[in-house]
C-alpha cells in the first residue's frame, strides 16, 4: 500500500507528558500537512512542509507543538507538557505542489487523561 | 477571510434515495473546492475535486458535484444511496496559492435500509 501511514495509531497519555507522532507520506509527494481534528469539527490546519522546510505554521500551534520533516520524507509532530485540551484526531495529508491534492492517513487519536 | 459552510449537520435518507449535501463558500475569486469523506475513526478519502473548467466534476463511488458561482456553492449529489455511504462528509476550500485547506464542519449521513 502507497498511502499515508500514521503511527501510532491510537496513543492515550497523561497530562504533562511528551507524545510523538509519525507520518510517512505518499512517497513521491514533497509536501506534507498536520491538521487537528475535534471531535464534530472538520480538519483544521497546523502546519506544512515542502521537502524539509516548514513553510506555514498556524496560530494554534503554540510554543509546545514542534514539526519536523528532517531529511523531506517522513515528518514528526511533538507535543510537549500535554493538556487535555490536546485530545483530538491528528491527521497527516500529503501532496504534489501541482496538483494540491491532499491525501490523508487514517490519523493518530491522542487522549490525555 | 475564506471559510465553509455545510448548513446540515445530519441527514438521513433511505438506501437507493437520491442524496445531495450542501456546500457553500466565501472567497473572493474562484477557489479550488473538494468534498472528502470520513468513515468513524478514519481518516480523509478524496472523493472529488474542482480546480476549474467544466463544472459539473464526477469523482469516486458514484458521486458528483456541481460549482455554481453565482450561488457560491458545491453541492455534492449521488443519484442512488447505498448504506456503505454512511459517513461523515466534508467540503474544504484551497485558496489559489495557499497550500492550506479550510474545511466545513460536515455532514453526517445515515441511510436506512
Amino acid at each position: 500500500d502507497t498511502g499515508v501511514s500514521q503511527n501510532p495509531r491510537h496513543k492515550i497519555t497523561k497530562r504533562g507528558q511528551n507524545v510523538t507522532f509519525r507520518c510517512d507520506p505518499i512517497s513521491e509527494h514533497n509536501r506534507l500537512y498536520w491538521y487537528r481534528q475535534t471531535l464534530g469539527q472538520g480538519p483544521e490546519f497546523l502546519t506544512y512542509f515542502q521537502n524539509e522546510a516548514q513553510l506555514e505554521k498556524s496560530r494554534l500551534l503554540s510554543d509546545r507543538f514542534s514539526a519536523e520533516r528532517p531529511k523531506g520524507s517522513f515528518s514528526t509532530l511533538e507535543i510537549q507538557r500535554t493538556e487535555q485540551g490536546d485530545s483530538a484526531m491528528y491527521l497527516c495529508a500529503s501532496s504534489l505542489a501541482d496538483p494540491n491534492e491532499q491525501y490523508f492517513g487514517p490519523g493518530t487519536r491522542l487522549t490525555v487523561t | 477571510a475564506q471559510s465553509v459552510t455545510q448548513p446540515d449537520i445530519h441527514i438521513t435518507v433511505s438506501e437507493g434515495a437520491s442524496l445531495e449535501l450542501r456546500c457553500n463558500y466565501s472567497y473572493g475569486a474562484t477557489p479550488y473546492l473538494f468534498w472528502y469523506v470520513q468513515s468513524p475513526g478514519q481518516g480523509l478519502q478524496l472523493l472529488l475535486k474542482y480546480f476549474s473548467g467544466d463544472t459539473l466534476v464526477q469523482g469516486i463511488k458514484g458521486f458528483e458535484a456541481e460549482f455554481k458561482r453565482s450561488q457560491s456553492s458545491f453541492n455534492l449529489r449521488k443519484p442512488s444511496v447505498h448504506w456503505s455511504d454512511a459517513a461523515e462528509y466534508f467540503c474544504a476550500l484551497l485558496r489559489y496559492n495557499t497550500d492550506k485547506l479550510i474545511f466545513g464542519t460536515g455532514t453526517r449521513l445515515q441511510v436506512f435500509p
